[in-house]
């Protein structure tokens, strides 16, 4: 079946650092989804990227999408306390119509302030 | 808009037990709603597809029996888990999918923390 893994599994930061999370489908996706679960809470949506080399940029948050559109990343510049929590990519199944979102296995961050 | 709840947030059930957990859409319509479980530092694995008006779509190693899923309607599914066991402690999570919708827009509940004892 489909396999979405991310690395690395933990990351500790100094506040300020930057940070990266990498994400990769074992089939091609016809789009990938990045959520932030805080911890305690329940995942909420980032964004959605769908094209191929896609580029989208929140604040300071930058999502790319492979040109393969199996691997994604998902960059955060100069982190915060607030962008402590786990970020997990999820893509949805690889058959047209498909609505099954099969997640990532998360990066779990933290921040020394 | 697309606000999903779940009630309760929280429970805390004896061995054997049955407990049940709701989904709503709260200002639209889902014909569909996923069920997902998540284990303390893990990630979230979906057990089952939950159709308004039709049988759940269990994934492989669910038990049916266990989890049993209605979707009487187009803004609530529930969740029962039957004979509960400490094994099922978990965070159970739903999400709704906005009928008409594009297929991979899900909105996700703020999730249920079971503890069975």
């Amino acid at each position: 079946g489909q396999q979405v893994m991310q690395i690395p599994q933990y990351q500790h930061v100094q506040e300020g650092e930057d940070f990266t999370t990498y994400c990769n489908s074992s089939t091609t996706l016809s789009n990938i989804q990045w959520y932030k679960q805080r911890p305690g809470g329940h995942p909420v949506f980032l964004i959605q990227l769908v094209k191929s080399g896609e580029v989208k940029k929140q604040k300071r948050l930058t999502f790319q999408f492979g040109e393969a559109k199996k691997n994604s990343s998902l960059h955060i510049t100069a982190t915060q306390t607030t962008d402590v929590g786990t970020y997990f990519c999820a893509g949805p199944g690889s058959n047209f119509g498909n609505e099954k979102l099969t997640f990532g296995t998360g990066t779990r961050l933290t921040i020394i302030p | 808009g697309a606000v999903v709840s779940q009630h309760p947030s929280r429970v805390i059930c004896k061995s054997g037990t049955s407990v049940k957990i709701e989904c709503r859409s709260l200002d639209f319509q889902a014909t569909t709603m996923f069920w997902y479980r998540q284990f303390p530092k893990q990630s979230l694995m979906l057990m089952a597809t939950s159709n308004e008006g039709s049988k759940a779509t269990y994934e492989q190693g669910v038990e049916k029996d266990k989890f049993l899923i209605n979707h009487a309607s187009l803004t609530l599914s529930t969740l029962t888990v039957t004979s509960a066991h400490p094994e099922d402690s978990s965070f159970y999570i739903c999400s709704a999918q906005r009928t008409g919708s594009s297929a991979d827009t899900q909105y996700f509940g703020p999730g249920t923390r079971l503890t069975v004892l």
